[in-house]
């Protein structure tokens, strides 16, 4: 149980191009989700939090405008990268929270903008 | 708000032999303290947690200790295996459901 899918695993795109990652909780119910960014060899660094049918609410220094997140239903949100440039390319992982306040993470999506 | 000290970043040890992870916490409200196992290229895997109202949990060759008052808690991992090669990380967080912290993480290497 408790798993958490991301998708695409790996994309590569243009700079100026827009790009959607989606998480999806698989086999329970998620009313929150996380997104994080992690950058080689570094640790997690929380982008957003999002809450299923309610706006996103944003870390200091992240900004909304470029990473939309929406959280549409209780198994789905999705990370737009808008006007994606190379200062964009990492690793996004997205979470899912449990019944508690443990959280499940998706295998990650490595987003290549050339 | 909540700040997550590692330590070691690096821990080498021999097949067979104990490793230990410390991390310490910031916030006296935090009350949740997963810890996870990060493969290369992979998403981060809970592999065990504690909350405050309980002061150590073992879970087979897993263990975490917990000291609310020294805001201090620790991975044990008893008869490592080269399987248990990763970056570990610990975190933090406040009842309430609110996200976690994390630690900058320890990569650990067991060598047979």
């Amino acid at each position: 149980g408790a798993v958490v899918s991301q998708h695409p695993s790996r994309v590569i795109c243009k700079s100026g191009t827009s790009v959607k990652i989606e998480c999806r909780s698989l086999d329970f119910q998620a009313t929150t989700m996380f997104w994080y960014r992690q950058f080689p060899k570094q640790s997690l660094m929380l982008m957003a939090t999002s809450n299923e049918g309610s706006k996103a609410t944003y870390e200091q220094g992240v900004e909304k405008d470029k990473f939309l997140i929406n959280h549409a239903s209780l198994t789905l949100s999705t990370l737009t990268v808008a006007s994606a440039h190379p200062e964009d390319s990492s690793f996004y992982i997205c979470s899912a929270r449990g019944t508690a306040y443990e959280q499940y993470f998706g295998p990650g999506t490595r987003l290549t903008v050339t | 708000g909540e700040n997550v000290e590692q330590h070691p970043s690096t821990l080498s040890v021999q097949e067979g032999d104990s490793a230990v992870i410390k991390c310490t916490y910031s916030d006296s409200a935090s009350n949740y303290f997963p810890w996870y196992k990060q493969e290369l290229g992979k998403g981060p895997q809970l592999i065990i947690d504690i909350r405050s109202n309980v002061g150590e949990k073992k879970d087979q060759r897993i263990a975490v200790t917990l000291n609310k008052t020294a805001k201090h808690f620790s991975l044990h991992i008893t008869e490592t295996q080269p399987e248990d090669s990763a970056v570990y990380f610990c975190a933090a967080s406040i009842q309430a459901g609110t996200a976690l912290i994390f630690g900058k993480g320890t990569t650990l290497s067991v060598s047979s």
